[in-house]
């Protein structure tokens, strides 16, 4: 299967600082996705990302694919109050999930 | 719409004690998934449903069953639950299993004492 590995586990940012989580595999990866969870909440479905290279926006999050599909990262800029939550990326066919970066925002 | 409907939403059980989690879409999806998640482990696949009519072992599917009832409807059995089963579990459903965005419900929160 496609695993991946996500760092940092967690991190903790003061409002308006720049944030980003990173997903590695040993694999080629034919795709990868990135999910959003906050608290309490379910996993919801952020992007996916299919070729070499491909980079991705929406709004103050980039999303990029590694030229070698084997690495993504997600880039807050700006964090807001509303960031908290905890992102995931997932490849494979059946989603292997990374065990997720918590973000913490403090005001 | 309901998209992924999950109940129930919380339940506690004495080990030993058996149940179903019942999972059902609303969006004509052809794949359906059940996974656990548990503090620092991420999401993991119990099971997961490629089509109607087939299940598949996911990582951990040890102590669990599932039934793809239909096309709409995908549950899960604890036969004996274990305290070690103590998880929220989400299933999430997808127009197919070829790496495509998968739906959530909001969990089941599940307590074995």
């Amino acid at each position: 299967g496609q695993q991946v590995m996500q760092i940092p586990q967690y991190q903790h940012v003061q409002e308006g600082e720049d944030f980003t989580t990173y997903c590695n595999s040993s694999t080629t990866l034919s795709n990868i996705q990135w999910y959003k969870q906050r608290p309490g909440g379910h996993p919801v479905f952020l992007i996916q990302l299919v070729k070499s290279g491909e980079v991705k926006k929406q709004k103050r999050l980039t999303f990029q694919f590694g030229e070698a599909k084997k690495n993504s990262s997600l880039h807050i800029t700006a964090t807001q109050t509303t960031d908290v939550g905890t992102y995931f990326c997932a490849a494979g066919y059946a989603l292997n999930f990374g065990k997720g970066t918590s973000l913490l925002v403090t005001p | 719409n309901a998209g992924v409907t999950q109940t129930p939403k919380f339940q506690v059980l004495k080990t030993g004690q058996s149940m179903t989690l019942q999972c059902a879409q609303d969006m004509n999806h052809n794949s359906m998934y059940w996974y656990r998640q548990d503090p620092g482990m991420g999401l993991r696949l119990i099971y997961y449903s490629a089509s109607e009519g087939t299940t598949d072992k996911g990582e951990v599917p040890n102590g669990y069953n599932v039934s793809r009832l239909n096309k709409r409807e995908f549950s899960l059995r604890l036969e004996s639950a274990a305290p070690s089963q103590t998880s929220v579990y989400f299933c999430a459903s997808s127009e197919s299993y070829e790496g495509q965005p998968q739906h959530f419900g909001d969990g089941t929160r599940l307590s074995i004492l």
